[in-house]
């Protein structure tokens, strides 16, 4: 079947201006998680969705980071007013179920100008 | 908190050559251990895993060993391929305290003919 499934590929925005990041994830997986990729960070977890409750937001870097997930399956990672340190690949995961392997989409690129 | 180190990179090695990437954990309790690869502008995929003590993942030729007394995770390829050359991310998933996963920084492998 299909695997996760993100949108933009890529996105190049202007300082201060707000994106959204969708996730598609596998049908069926009810977990579902947000991660960034930058250079001088690593790899981070950012937010873990069980169906639509994120009961975990810890990474979030700032107020200006959310998320929701609807109908238990698409997920959207809103940026407010972004800045050039939140330029990165933001990746999506899913999962069967809370603790199962996590299969990941081929991420965002986001370049904050 | 749960953390993982792993060996910087770049390494570089002639085809054919053996392959050791280290990798350690600290978590408490008992974590499942994985290894993701992302080869030159895919996403991550999960390479192989293990989920208790002396468990050893393999898949591809890659093999590793989750070796409790240690705190290690080290990734062994007996043979690599010019086809292997890709980053390679050890990461722990700790199921008694988080769902998200914890990654290393990333060991770039550059295979040459």
């Amino acid at each position: 079947g299909a695997g996760v499934s993100q949108s933009p590929s890529n996105k190049v925005t202007e300082k201060g201006k707000d994106v959204e990041l969708r996730c598609d994830p596998i049908s069926g997986h009810t977990a579902l998680y947000w991660y960034r990729q930058s250079l001088g960070q690593g790899l981070e977890f950012l937010i873990y969705f069980q169906g639509n409750s994120a009961p975990d937001k810890s990474g979030l870097p700032s107020d200006r980071f959310s998320a929701e997930r609807t109908g238990g399956s698409v997920s959207t990672l809103t940026i407010q007013r972004t800045q050039q340190e939140d330029s990165a690949v933001y990746l999506c995961a899913s999962s069967l179920e809370r603790y199962n392997e996590q299969f990941f989409g081929p991420g965002t690129r986001l370049t904050v100008l | 908190g749960d953390s993982v180190t792993q060996m910087e990179g770049p390494v570089t090695l002639s085809e054919e050559a053996f392959l050791t990437i280290n990798c350690t954990y600290t978590a408490t309790g008992y974590p499942s251990l994985f290894w993701y690869v992302q080869y030159p502008g895919e996403g991550l995929q999960l390479l192989l895993k293990a989920t208790k003590a002396d468990d050893k993942g393999s898949n591809k030729g890659f093999e590793a060993t989750y070796r409790k007394e240690t705190t290690s995770f080290h990734l062994e390829k007996g043979s690599v391929q010019v086809s292997d050359s890709a980053v390679y991310f050890c990461a722990l998933l700790n199921t008694g305290t988080a769902s998200k996963l914890t990654f290393g920084t990333g060991t770039r492998l550059q295979v040459t003919l």
